[in-house]
């Protein structure tokens, strides 16, 4: 079943600029999490935002979640070359789930 | 180094031919995952293990097989190979596999049956 949706399923930006990737999720949720893929790699883990945080950053990476929505955006700011990766958000359908399931990801080419 | 290892990293085989993928993690994790990741239907869940004996099905388990006899391994067994599950496969393992227990990924295994 999947929970996460992603928009856009491909995104293509120059090195430099601000790149904005969207989830949307059906049914409530406590946590959310972000991962990259590079091409053909392991999944890594970004970041994680629990449904009482409303923004959340890491480095270059800002994280917003809307519960009201159900919908969640990964901003990584001041792109570089090695940000061309997957992109998924995961979720879980709920308390005490044991099953992350993951969106389809957008696909980010960063321009030199 | 913290990690999770899978392998092979590559595996051609034919329809019918049992095999195994290996997946072992060294983080003292109760937490295991096998996904499955093919184009146009992202990761998909296949079995979960949340500790030694125990396991479940996820969304896609037909045609696997998984056993997790210690705490470290969990292999993904297919018994009998058919072309649908080539495929590219990840294990994945976390401290609790709670939603606040962020997955570490294995680099995959590529496996195609023809």
């Amino acid at each position: 079943s999947q929970q996460g949706e992603e928009d856009p399923q491909a995104l293509s930006i120059q090195e430099g600029e601000n790149a904005t990737m969207n989830c949307s999720y059906k049914t409530s949720i406590n946590n959310l999490q972000w991962y990259r893929q590079n091409s053909g790699r392991g999944l890594v883990h970004l970041i994680l935002i629990r449904s009482n945080e409303r923004e959340k950053h890491s480095g270059r990476l800002r994280v917003t979640l809307d519960t009201s929505k159900k919908s969640s955006s990964l901003l990584i700011t001041a792109s570089r070359a090695a940000d061309t990766a997957s992109y998924f958000c995961a979720t879980g359908p709920g308390a005490g789930s044991y099953q992350l399931t993951f969106g389809k990801g957008t696909k980010l080419s960063v321009i030199p | 180094e913290a990690q999770v290892t899978q392998n092979p990293r590559y595996l051609i085989t034919v329809t019918g031919k049992k095999l195994t993928v290996t997946c072992s993690q060294n983080m003292n994790h109760e937490y295991m995952s096998w996904y499955r990741q093919d184009p146009g239907l992202g990761l998909r869940q296949i079995y979960y293990s949340m500790n030694v004996e125990v396991t479940d099905k996820g969304d896609v388990p037909e045609g696997y097989k998984v056993s997790r006899k210690e705490k470290r391994n969990f292999p993904l067994i297919l018994e009998s190979p058919s072309p649908n599950q080539t495929s590219l496969y990840f294990c994945a393992s976390s401290l609790s596999g709670l939603d606040n227990s962020p997955l570490h990924f294995g680099n995959g295994t590529r496996l195609t049956v023809t």
